[in-house]
């Protein structure tokens, strides 16, 4: 089974600074895929970012981008220029194509506070 | 862009009753999940849905079922409803496989209640 641990349950960051959420996961799967979610007080489920196991390079998408570990099996969200509208949960999922569909795993979330 | 369509927004049942829940899929995915987020909790896979067929199936109990139809919309059927099915439900798209298909779009989800 996979497991995808959140150690954070709620971080605060001054607008306009740089935050890091951590996530670890257990898999013994080789082709795998992680995402960063973000559900804001709308309980809207937004892609923020996602990462391909089998890529080497980070991936970056604006103010977002992750440090992917394979070995340490850990996917980390890097935050720049934080933002009152990042103000939301954060949760981290991944997926695999070894079983019947790409079911996410998610962890128990990251609640991230801007403080202006 | 279109999105992935949910109605009801908000449900609001008693318990031992049933309730229907639909998603609408992205135009042109194939490939439909159902997850369930209770109170402070995180989602959790219930069920998923490829070309019309079951792909997939979570911790879906057994008072629930589901189908794809040939548009591709989903349903989810909720009997007997107990105060813990209070959650909310949410509905994800995409693509089938071989077209980027671990990609999933969201829906706005559906906000149920059992009184």
């Amino acid at each position: 089974a996979q497991t995808v641990t959140q150690s954070q349950p709620e971080m605060s960051v001054q607008e306009a600074e740089t935050v890091t959420l951590s996530c670890t996961y257990d898999t013994s799967e080789s082709n795998y895929y992680l995402f960063w979610y973000k559900q804001p007080p709308s309980r809207q489920m937004i892609l923020v970012i996602r990462q391909e196991a089998y890529k080497q390079q980070n991936a970056t998408e604006n103010r977002f981008s992750v440090n992917f570990q394979k070995a340490a099996k850990s996917f980390s969200l890097k935050i720049s220029d934080s933002q009152l509208g990042d103000t939301a949960m954060y949760f981290c999922a991944f997926a695999y194509s070894g079983a019947g569909s790409y079911q996410l795993t998610f962890g128990k979330g990251t609640k991230l506070s801007v403080i202006p | 862009a279109a999105g992935v369509i949910q109605s009801p927004r908000h449900l609001i049942k008693e318990k031992r009753e049933t309730a229907t829940l639909k998603c609408y899929p992205i135009p042109r995915h194939d490939t439909v999940y159902w997850y369930q987020q209770g109170p402070g909790q995180d989602p959790q896979f219930l069920i998923s849905f490829y070309e019309k067929m079951q792909s997939d199936k979570g911790s879906i109990p057994d008072r629930f079922s589901a189908q794809q139809f040939s548009d591709y919309h989903s349903e989810l059927n909720m009997s007997s409803l107990e105060l813990g099915d209070s959650a909310l439900y949410f509905c994800a798209s995409s693509l089938g496989p071989n077209k980027s298909s671990y990609e999933q779009y969201f829906g706005p989800g559906t906000r149920l209640t059992v009184t």
